[in-house]
């Protein structure tokens, strides 16, 4: 069965200093990953996919089958990016999202 | 475009009790798929429904049960509510199909209580 883990409840970085979520999945098929992220008060909404290799609000996502990772990572933080983020893998003939438990990110000044 | 609505957005029920819940897909969209969260985890899929018929369902009983309307919205319905069933339920509705276009959207959520 897949599983998404995301080590980090919390994480607080200062602005300005780099910040990288980790995510680990475990499944046998190739694998679609996702991040979502939910600002306060906002509903969830996709950040990036890593089939997509873009750079969605400075956050650049590798996926790494070896070490069967996918890092959510941000050369500067900024205090915007204060939000719950979520790893998810797609997978299932529904194509369903499995999802890891989020980590709250918060951005000091 | 409109997004994905939910309704009601919360709900207190006791345990024993049936509850349904509603979600209007965003325009263009034709498949459902519904997800609990639970307080302090990631959402869990309960299941998905493309063309009005069930197309996949993740660990979750038969008291569990959905609908898709010619429309595209959906309803879920929850019998014997169990305590453990309060958490916000979500809807994301998606385009079936590859690429970009099968990007799941999510409404804001129910939150439901049970008692």
């Amino acid at each position: 069965a897949q599983r998404v883990t995301q080590p980090e409840k919390l994480l607080s970085v200062f602005k300005g200093a780099p910040v990288e979520l980790k995510c680990n999945y475990s499944y046998s098929g190739s694998p679609e990953l996702f991040w979502y992220v939910q600002y306060s008060r906002q509903r969830l909404q996709l950040l990036l996919r890593h089939i997509s290799r873009e750079s969605i609000k400075g956050f650049t996502a590798d996926l790494n089958k070896r070490e069967t990772s996918f890092h959510l990572k941000k050369p500067f933080a900024q205090e915007e990016d204060s939000a719950m983020y979520y790893c998810a893998l797609r997978s299932g003939s529904a194509r369903q999202l499995t999802f890891g438990s989020g980590t709250q990110l918060t951005v000091l000044p | 475009e409109t997004g994905v609505t939910q309704s009601p957005t919360h709900l207190i029920k006791t345990r024993g009790q049936q509850v349904t819940l509603r979600c209007s897909s965003q325009s263009g969209h034709n498949t459902v798929s519904w997800y609990q969260q639970a307080l302090g985890q990631g959402p869990q899929f309960i299941f998905q429904y493309y063309r009005e018929e069930e197309n996949g369902r993740g660990n979750f009983p038969p008291r569990f049960s959905g609908l898709q309307f010619p429309n595209y919205s959906s309803e879920l319905n929850v019998n014997a509510l169990e305590l453990d069933d309060s958490a916000l339920y979500l809807c994301a509705s998606s385009l079936a199909g590859r690429g970009a276009a099968d990007t799941q959207y999510f409404g804001p959520g129910t939150r439901l209580t049970v008692l």
